[in-house]
């Protein structure tokens, strides 16, 4: 089964500067990679989808890359706010083709200070 | 649409007892999503249906759980017996299609077992 892994360590910011978050995974590269913001006592929010096929994809303030040869994804908020303050959690499908399981990571928590 | 709709938001009860958590998908989504999220494991996938139908039931921990998908609008997940390592948040989500589109999740049922 894949296993992804994302810092569990809080990542505490200066507002205004960029936050960088990563997601490794192991075994075989899946068909895309989600980003999810959740908040305190609220359910995830999906940000952000990128295939396999994409190198980088952009949102506003937000930017994922996508290494498959590092079995990485990284995940930029630039410019960053006290409100981008939250938990970011990227996930994967369970199997290699494009299905509906997604296995998630346990989440990076961000902190943005003013 | 108001979102996938999680009923209870809080639930506390004691060892042993029933406890019975519903979801109502986003009309037209024909794919839902039970996971739970604790500190220790993340957010697991418990069981997903389609189309009513459950399609992956492996996530559930044990014969106490069970799921059922009566119809379009609505889900249900039932603990019995329910015991302390039950206590956790819940999630249901949905998603049109399924594979790579986002799921769209609840606000959670915290669930309490004393």
């Amino acid at each position: 089964s894949q296993k992804i892994e994302q810092n569990s360590e809080a990542l505490n910011i200066q507002e205004g500067k960029t936050a960088t978050l990563t997601c490794n995974y192991t075994n075989y590269s899946p068909a895309y990679l989600q980003w999810y913001r959740q908040d305190p006592g609220r359910g995830p929010v999906f940000l952000l989808l990128i295939r396999e096929n994409e190198k980088e994809k952009r949102k506003e303030r937000l930017k994922v890359t996508f290494d498959t040869t590092l079995k990485q994804s990284l995940f930029h908020i630039t410019a960053s706010q006290p409100a981008d303050s939250a938990t970011y959690l990227c996930a994967l499908p369970s199997k290699r083709a494009a299905g509906n399981k997604l296995t998630f990571g346990g989440g990076t928590r961000v902190l943005v200070k003013p | 649409d108001a979102g996938v709709i999680q009923s209870p938001r809080h639930e506390v009860t004691e060892m042993g007892q029933e406890v019975t958590l519903r979801c109502k998908p986003i009309s037209g989504h024909d794919y839902l999503f039970w996971y739970r999220q604790t500190m220790m494991r993340g957010l697991e996938l418990l069981i997903y249906f389609n189309n009513n139908v459950p399609i992956d039931d492996s996530g559930m921990p044990e014969d106490r759980f069970s799921a059922k998908m009566p119809n379009a609008s609505f889900s249900t997940l039932k603990i019995q017996p329910s015991e302390p390592r039950d206590s956790a948040v819940y999630f249901c989500a949905s998603s049109f299609l399924g594979g790579p589109t986002e799921a769209f999740f609840g606000q959670g049922t915290r669930l309490t077992v004393v």
